[in-house]
């Protein structure tokens, strides 16, 4: 079945650093493949998206390549900063049922100053 | 702006009462929408899809007595937790199936859930 794998945290940064998350999954087909923030008490938010290979997804400084390759979609930044504190989520859908999105377990992300 | 609003954002509640959170869509007409579960620190599970009209369909595991879902109209889904316990405690998300070409979801707020 579909299922997504990512890199376990917490993960603690000071500001300015790079920062890499890694996902990889697993999926029949050609799924679309999401990045999700949440913040504390929060739900989620859509940070970046793709849907096909090499397409790279982009938003606020974040980014990450749908490499089918390597069934990874790995998220970056090239210099963090404090307000990025948060938890991160990669997530799948395949392309064409809605119900079936799974997710990462999520990788707690702290940025000290 | 939010395309998923939920209420309350945060309910605490005595054990054996029960407690109705609200998903509302602002945007859109929704046929369907999906509940999620969250506990401390773990990802999202799947609960649940609401059918605008029809019975909800629910997970593996997860028992449609104890959650209850109704669909009553293109931009209300409800989930109400009955007999709440303490181990129902947990942070539910609800979310809107936008389709098209990504095929993503909107997701609301989510709702705390606290059972003394």
């Amino acid at each position: 079945g579909n299922s997504v794998t990512q890199m376990e945290g917490p993960v603690t940064l000071s500001e300015e650093a790079f920062l890499t998350i890694n996902c990889t999954y697993t999926a029949t087909g050609y799924p679309s493949l999401f990045w999700y923030v949440q913040y504390p008490g929060e739900g989620l938010q859509l940070l970046l998206k793709a849907t096909k290979a090499d397409d790279k997804g982009s938003n606020k400084g974040f980014e990450a390549t749908y490499r089918k390759e390597t069934t990874s979609f790995h998220l970056e930044k090239g210099s963090v900063q404090v307000s990025d504190s948060a938890v991160y989520f990669c997530a799948l859908t395949p392309r064409v049922n809605n119900n079936d999105m799974r997710f990462g377990a999520g990788t707690r992300l702290t940025v000290k100053p | 702006g939010a395309v998923v609003s939920q209420h309350p954002s945060r309910v605490i509640c005595k054990s054996g009462t029960s407690v109705k959170i609200e998903c509302r869509s602002l945007d859109f007409q929704a046929t369907t929408m999906f509940w999620y579960r969250q506990f401390p620190k773990q990802s999202l599970m799947l609960m649940a899809t609401s059918n605008e009209g029809s019975k909800a369909t629910y997970e593996q595991g997860v028992e449609k007595d104890k959650f209850l879902i109704n669909h009553a109209s293109l931009t209300l889904s409800t989930l109400t937790v009955t007999s709440a316990h303490p181990e129902d405690s947990s942070f539910y998300i609800c979310s809107l199936p936008q389709g098209g070409y990504y095929n993503e979801q909107f997701f609301g707020p989510g709702t705390r859930l606290t059972v003394l």
